[in-house]
């Protein structure tokens, strides 16, 4: 167990229809990444934040979006879902920032369908 | 956008045997190497990371060397064992704390 926890684990949706994803990171993470894992692709990164800040950001479609709340956990939203949204995303988190301090430890994942 | 490769794309070994995959990546704007693995129906576990030239890590049976200038990255398995059974990710670090992972070599040990 990495200690990050990832809700719901499996989603079946609709295209057209928004979801909300949730992440909380490990106790003491600061930062949490995002990242999207379709058929036949690899880990692709989506966006960062740091502390509640957003910190970098990846190739994250605009239908797409995201916080980190005080209490650190974070929430990824898709909207206007279309059936090549459907994949794995991952949360992960790290204790900071720095080289070194960026392992990254992941959640186990929601499996979003969308029909 | 750093182009990241990882060579074999797959391998099956038997038990015993020990191994070894690459991983090359751009040397520019490099800040780190990171080595995950990844079991099938779990998420990916870091393994290493590295960030110096010469950089050697080691876990158990598995080790792994940095070279940042001409870009590559060695990942060793001595001795394999069915549970070595995964998919070993690399991923170099970008400004920004981005990672860039690779496609994978995925790696099956038989007995």
């Amino acid at each position: 167990d990495s200690g990050v926890t990832q809700t719901p684990k499996h989603l079946i949706t609709a295209t057209g229809q928004r979801v909300t994803l949730r992440c909380s990171p490990r106790s003491g993470d600061l930062s949490v990444y995002w990242y999207q894992q379709s058929l036949d692709q690899g880990l692709q990164f989506l966006i960062q934040y740091y502390n509640g800040e957003e910190r970098a950001k990846g190739n994250i479609l605009e239908r797409f979006s995201a916080q980190q709340f005080p209490d650190l956990h974070s929430e990824l939203n898709l909207s206007s879902l279309e059936l090549g949204d459907s994949a794995l995303y991952f949360c992960a988190s790290s204790v900071g920032v720095g080289v070194g301090e960026n392992i990254q430890y992941f959640g186990a994942g929601t499996r979003l369908s969308v029909l | 956008i750093l182009n990241v490769e990882q060579s074999p794309q797959s391998l099956h070994v038997q038990e015993g045997d020990s191994t070894n995959f690459t991983c090359s990546f751009p040397s520019s704007n490099f800040y780190a190497l990171h080595w995950y693995r990844w079991e099938t129906a779990k998420s990916p576990e870091a393994l290493f990371v590295m960030t110096l030239n010469g950089d050697e890590k080691k876990k158990g049976r598995i080790s792994a060397t940095l070279n940042t200038k001409e870009g590559y990255s060695y990942l060793y398995i001595k001795g394999s064992q069915p549970e070595d059974s995964a998919t070993y990710l690399c991923a170099p670090e970008g400004r920004g704390n981005k990672l860039t992972f690779g496609t994978g070599t995925q790696l099956k040990v038989e007995l």
